[in-house]
C-alpha cells in the first residue's frame, strides 16, 4: 500500500520569508512523488515531480522539493514566499511496484502568506 | 492549449437520483483518471482508463458508480441512486500515455456534486 502524510494543516509565513511544506510517504517499492497546488474553485495545478536522478527537483513558480530516501520525505520549498502563493498544497505518491497508475494524495496543507 | 474540461461545474440533485458527470481530456492524451475530493481532504482515486478500457477501477466505492470512455476521449462518470455521502468535488485528470515512470496527470477544475 502507498500513503502520504502532510503533518501540518496550515502553514503561516510572512511575505519574503522562506516557505516549507512538509510531506512524508510510505511505499513498498521506490516512489514517484508529486506536488500540486489548488487555488479556490479551481482544479489541481502541477508544480513538480520526482521520478529519478537528482534529489533536488525544481518546478514552477520558483518552487523546489528535495527527495530524501532515508527520511522518506519530499518537502516543498520556496526561498521567498509571495502573497499569491497562498493556496492549498497537496503531496502525492505513486509506488512503482503497485499495479495501476493511481496517485495517493495527502490531506493537504493550507499556506497563508501574509503581507 | 486547452486543458482538461469538466461539465457541469456544479450539480445539485436529490437523494436517489441519477447523475452523469463529463470529462474532456487534453487532446491526444490516452490516459484518463477520475478522483473524488471530499471537503477538507485530498483527492481519492476512483478509476483509470487507458484508451477505451478501464485499466484500474479499484477505487470505485460500490456498484452505484460506473464510468465509460467509449471512444477513448471523453469520459462520463455515472452515479446511480445518489446518496448524501456522494457529495464531493469530482476531479478528472489526463496524461499523455499512462506511463507510470514519466507521465504527469493534469487535472480539470472539477464538478461539485451536492446531493440533498
Amino acid at each position: 500500500a502507498q500513503s502520504v502524510a502532510q503533518p501540518e494543516d496550515q502553514v503561516n509565513v510572512a511575505e519574503g520569508n522562506p516557505l516549507t511544506v512538509k510531506c512524508t510517504y510510505s511505499v513498498s517499492g521506490n516512489p514517484y512523488l508529486f506536488w500540486y497546488v489548488q487555488y479556490p474553485n479551481r482544479g489541481l495545478q502541477f508544480l513538480l515531480k520526482y521520478i529519478t536522478g537528482d534529489n533536488l527537483v525544481k518546478g514552477s513558480y520558483g518552487f523546489e522539493a528535495e527527495f530524501n530516501k532515508s527520511q522518506t520525505s519530499f518537502h516543498l520549498k520556496k526561498p521567498s514566499a509571495l502573497v499569491s502563493d497562498s493556496a492549498l498544497y497537496f503531496c502525492a505518491v505513486r509506488d512503482i511496484k503497485a499495479a495501476g497508475n493511481k496517485l495517493t494524495f495527502g490531506g493537504g496543507t493550507r499556506v497563508l502568506v501574509k503581507p | 492549449g486547452a486543458g482538461v474540461s469538466q461539465t457541469p461545474s456544479n450539480k445539485v440533485t436529490e437523494k436517489g437520483k441519477y447523475v452523469e458527470l463529463r470529462c474532456d481530456p487534453i487532446s491526444g492524451h490516452t490516459a484518463l483518471y477520475w478522483y473524488r475530493q471530499s471537503l477538507g481532504q485530498g483527492p481519492e482515486f476512483l478509476i483509470y482508463f487507458q484508451g477505451t478500457g478501464a485499466a484500474d477501477d479499484s477505487g470505485l466505492p460500490n456498484d452505484r458508480f460506473f464510468a465509460v470512455r467509449p471512444e477513448g476521449s471523453v469520459s462520463t462518470l455515472k452515479i446511480q441512486r445518489t446518496e448524501r455521502g456522494d457529495s464531493a468535488v469530482y476531479l478528472c485528470a489526463s496524461s499523455p500515455q499512462g506511463r507510470v515512470d514519466t507521465d504527469t496527470q493534469y487535472f480539470g477544475p472539477g464538478t461539485r456534486l451536492t446531493v440533498l
